[in-house]
């Protein structure tokens, strides 16, 4: 089956501006995560939709938001870039079990944000 | 708050045994999962772990113990495609991934 797709693959924008990343998930998952990654930080959440819902979010201001479609697709969105927002953005997706944890997320390749 | 600990780095010789422990500190626990992820790539699922006990898939094993917030991947037969880092991640209440740093895992010959 397709993987998780995300476009762009990469991006250079400038402080100020605002960025939209897209994710499709792997047909059938319902779940979609977005993460942010920097050298050293690991993984950092920023948020989860599950049926088109926002079901969790991290540690993150305002200006990072997303929205999940009714195919599932999700974008994210950060308004008014900063230098430090450069990173890798991951998208994951996953099938949720009956119990409500989302199992096994597959990770889309991420797009590569460098804020100039 | 929540947390998740685990080692930063290791290093192992090729076709040894290695254990990565992971401690966490969760608003509930709905399981704990362990990722791999080579450098420049992606993560890729490896385990899942929701009772306690050992589950082992091939050359990996991880196991848990939920009372002592305690889990931990074991990587027999070490292979050099084995050097990456091992992210735990503990599902909560609200079934919400809290991430560690990840162990980065050196194998030498």
């Amino acid at each position: 089956k397709a993987g998780v797709t995300q476009t762009p693959r990469y991006l250079i924008k400038t402080r100020g501006q605002q960025v939209t990343l897209s994710c499709s998930p792997i047909s059938g998952h319902r779940s979609v995560s977005w993460y942010q990654q920097t050298p050293g930080q690991g993984l950092q959440f920023l948020f989860e939709y599950f049926s088109e819902t926002q079901r969790n979010k991290g540690n993150f201001p305002g200006r990072f938001s997303g929205r999940q479609f009714s195919n599932s697709r999700s974008e994210m969105n950060v308004s008014t870039l900063e230098l430090g927002d450069s990173a890798l953005y991951l998208c994951a997706s996953s099938f949720v079990l009956a119990g409500g944890v989302a199992y096994e997320q597959y990770f889309g390749p991420g797009t590569r944000l460098t804020v100039t | 708050g929540q947390n998740i600990d685990q080692p930063t780095e290791m290093t192992a010789t090729e076709g040894a045994i290695v254990q990565i422990n992971c401690t966490y500190q969760t608003s509930g626990f709905n399981g704990l999962f362990w990722y791999q992820q080579h450098a420049g790539e992606a993560p890729t699922f490896l385990s899942y772990n929701v009772l306690d006990g050992l589950e082992e898939k091939g050359r990996f094993s991880s196991f848990l113990s939920r009372s002592k917030g305690y889990s931990y991947l074991l990587l027999k037969e070490l292979q050099m495609k084995d050097s990456a880092s091992y992210l735990c991640a503990a599902s909560d209440s609200n079934y919400q991934l809290i991430w560690g740093a990840g162990t980065k895992l050196i194998i030498k010959p």
